[in-house]
């Protein structure tokens, strides 16, 4: 049971722009920064977003991030194959005294 | 460059203990928070363990706790994570993370990763 929820899968074609959301609660994602990571398979995770909306030096500026309230989102702007991967959203729980991770979003590029 | 090196991932049976090691270079180490992260065959990211930059905070999942202890040394630039009654369900790649703000006492962004150590905890 996770406690930030992120769509399984989102899809587009090249050119296109994606959404992740990710939903949290006033303990999270309303009280800390968000942070989004990029995860391909076999290699090290990367942070690309940071404070809600930060790109990390080097991130495309295609990559963009908001928060509200309880609920985050990643949006990817003219999305490229190489955007392929495992989208995490990821914050401090004050409840919870922790690292809380989302339950993580398949990007594919049709 | 900022770097992070694990070590120390096996196979052992359940039951049994492991300690990671995480050695650090490229940077302050003993001004960033760090921890570990895990993932399971087939599973998405999991946050283990963390600790403050002079280790007198430290965090752990509701996973681990009380079978973890995650301690630094600051003058090795290392970290090591002790990780006891192992379980099948604890079979992972094991990340080393480091904290991006300077002085945070928890963690918020990482900006740094190891390329893992893998666990395999089966009979």
């Amino acid at each position: 049971q996770h406690v930030l929820t992120q769509p399984p899968s989102v899809s587009g074609t090249p050119g296109q722009r994606v959404i992740i959301s990710c939903s949290g609660s006033h303990s999270n994602i309303e009280s800390n920064a968000v942070n989004w990571y990029q995860h391909v398979p076999g290699t090290a995770p990367k942070l690309v977003i940071h404070s809600n909306g930060q790109r990390t030096s080097g991130v495309p500026g295609r990559f963009s991030g908001s928060k509200s309230g309880t609920s985050a989102s990643l949006a990817i702007s003219g999305l490229q194959s190489e955007d392929e991967a495992d989208y995490y959203c990821a914050t401090w729980d004050e409840t919870l005294k922790g690292y809380v991770i989302g339950s993580g979003t398949e990007v594919i590029v049709l | 460059e900022v770097k992070l090196a694990e070590s120390g991932g096996d196979l052992v049976q359940p039951g049994m203990s492991l300690r990671l090691s995480c050695t650090a270079s490229g940077f302050t180490f003993s001004t960033y928070a760090m921890g570990w992260v895990r993932q399971a065959p087939g599973k998405g990211l999991e946050w283990v363990s963390a600790i403050s930059s002079s280790a007198i905070s430290t965090y752990y999942a509701a996973s681990v706790r009380g079978r973890c202890i995650i301690s630094r040394d600051n003058a090795k630039n290392t970290m090591f994570l002790q990780l006891n009654g192992l379980r099948v369900d604890d079979t992972a790649v094991y990340y080393c993370v480091k904290e991006r703000i300077q002085f945070l006492e928890w963690l918020s962004g990482l900006d740094a990763w190891g390329k893992g150590t893998t666990v395999t905890v089966a009979s």
